[in-house]
């Protein structure tokens, strides 16, 4: 099983500022199959990223992925009083399993 | 439009056993993977199995796996899963979510989202 681990665990921002979070994977992940999702308080997780760097349909360019192999990141440009959630990735190129999450949190 | 629409919250006794469903519509069903998905409360997520509703092809995580039963029934479009002698431990949120494409993509659209809660 491939076992992701984000990092870190909370951010604290302001807004305007730039977010830089993290997604190791215990294992070589191919062709880049890693997504990443937004979750904000009683809602279910939405697509922000698939195949690791590319915007999913109707997502603002501020987010964007980047990465391969083992490392990958998701960043957000500068951060809108929207963006403060919690954020996963999630593989899917074995099986499927998510990371344990960042909260983005207003600092 | 594409929805994935679950069935309501839910309260159960220990011991007892539920089936939550995930209907879909507004696009074609069947050719589609939809996955379960559980969020234990201020958890993250844990994803639980997939099945295929053109054949029923189903995989589930080793975490998962002889815990619950994932089936699907294709002419009420539907998903299901089957949870059995019920502990507090399965109180959590479960979700259902389309896989985009192939089986070797991303999940593009969620259901709202069904809470389970199992006390005595």
């Amino acid at each position: 099983e491939i076992v992701l681990t984000q990092s870190p665990g909370t951010l604290s921002l302001s807004p305007g500022e730039r977010a830089t979070l993290s997604c190791r994977a215990s294992h070589t992940i191919s062709t880049n199959h890693l997504a990443w999702y937004q979750q904000r308080p009683g809602q279910p997780p939405r697509l922000l990223i698939y195949d690791a760097s590319i915007t999913a349909t109707g997502i603002s360019g501020r987010f964007s992925g980047s990465g391969s192999g083992t490392e990958f990141t998701l960043t957000i440009s500068s951060l809108e009083p929207e963006d403060f959630a919690v954020y996963f990735c999630q593989q899917y190129d074995d099986l499927r399993t998510f990371g344990q999450g960042t909260r983005v949190e207003i600092k | 439009e594409v929805q994935l629409v679950q069935s309501g919250a839910e309260v159960k006794k220990p011991g007892e056993s539920l089936q939550i469903s995930c209907k879909g519509s507004g696009y074609y069903f069947r050719s589609y993977w939809i996955a379960w998905v559980r969020q234990l409360p201020g958890k993250g997520l844990e994803w639980m199995g997939i099945i295929y509703p053109d054949d029923s092809d189903t995989r589930y995580s080793p975490s998962f796996q002889g815990q619950v039963t994932i089936s699907a029934d294709r002419a009420f479009s539907s998903v299901y899963l089957y949870l059995e002698n019920l502990r507090a431990s399965d109180t959590a949120t479960y979700y259902c979510a389309r896989q985009s494409g192939s089986y070797w993509t991303h999940f593009d659209f969620w259901g709202q989202g069904t809470p389970v809660t199992v006390s005595s």
